[in-house]
């Protein structure tokens, strides 16, 4: 009954540092998102996946790499973080349909960069 | 592109009052749509969803109905509680391979 699992839940990062997260799912969902929060942003896109070996950027790419080697896992690493990328990230997944679907998501990593 | 527009809040009520947040959506096509809760230090969970124009979607006493004509999706509850103190998003999906969210809107429930 696991769904979708992002560890770490917490990390504090220096500037300059790199780290991954990363995000498993049991759910065989075919695509998957990686979104990081912050206040009055709502949640905004970074990259997403539609399938294994395959992303796309979202809204907000830069400053961030990811990687969908297996279906059920998608990393996102930062080779170089700043002060700006402090914020609350989550993984979700879906399961693609026709007709419509809906998103999953982890608890959330919660990232600070000093 | 598309996107999703809704009250911010903080909106503060007492326990039994009605509740009504707002959301209007841009979109090409006919989106999905959706609202999800959020409670403290959680993610993201699905609350509600209505796939086509004219459709409630309902779950734990909150409503909500896809108004095509209108591009919007209004979160309702007849009687809030304190349980229901949360974050809510309204999410639209194109064609099920992106999710676009609104902004949040901060509930708290007073006893």
């Amino acid at each position: 009954n696991a769904g979708v699992t992002q560890t770490p839940k917490f990390r504090v990062l220096k500037t300059g540092q790199s780290m991954t997260l990363l995000c498993a799912q049991d759910m065989n969902h075919e695509y998957m998102y990686w979104y990081r929060q912050d206040p009055g942003m709502g949640l905004r896109l970074i990259h997403y996946s539609v399938g294994e070996g395959t992303t796309a950027k979202g809204e907000v790419p830069d400053g961030y790499n990811v990687s969908r080697l297996k279906k059920q896992n998608f990393l996102l690493g930062l080779e170089s973080a700043a002060p700006s990328q402090t914020s609350v990230y989550f993984c979700a997944s879906s399961l693609r349909t026709e007709y419509y679907t809906e998103a999953f998501f982890g608890q959330g990593t919660r990232l600070t960069v000093v | 592109g598309d996107s999703v527009t809704q009250m911010e809040g903080p909106v503060t009520l007492s326990e039994e009052a009605c509740l009504t947040i707002n959301c209007t959506y841009t979109a090409t096509g006919y989106p999905s749509l959706f609202w999800y809760v959020q409670y403290p230090g959680e993610g993201l969970q699905l609350l509600l969803k209505a796939t086509k124009a004219d459709d409630k979607g309902s779950n734990k006493g909150f409503e909500a109905t896809y108004r095509k004509e209108t591009t919007s999706f209004h979160l309702e509850k007849g009687s809030v509680q304190v349980s229901d103190s949360a974050v809510y998003f309204c999410a639209l999906s194109p064609h099920g391979q992106n999710f676009v969210f609104g902004p949040g809107t901060r509930l708290s429930v007073l006893p």
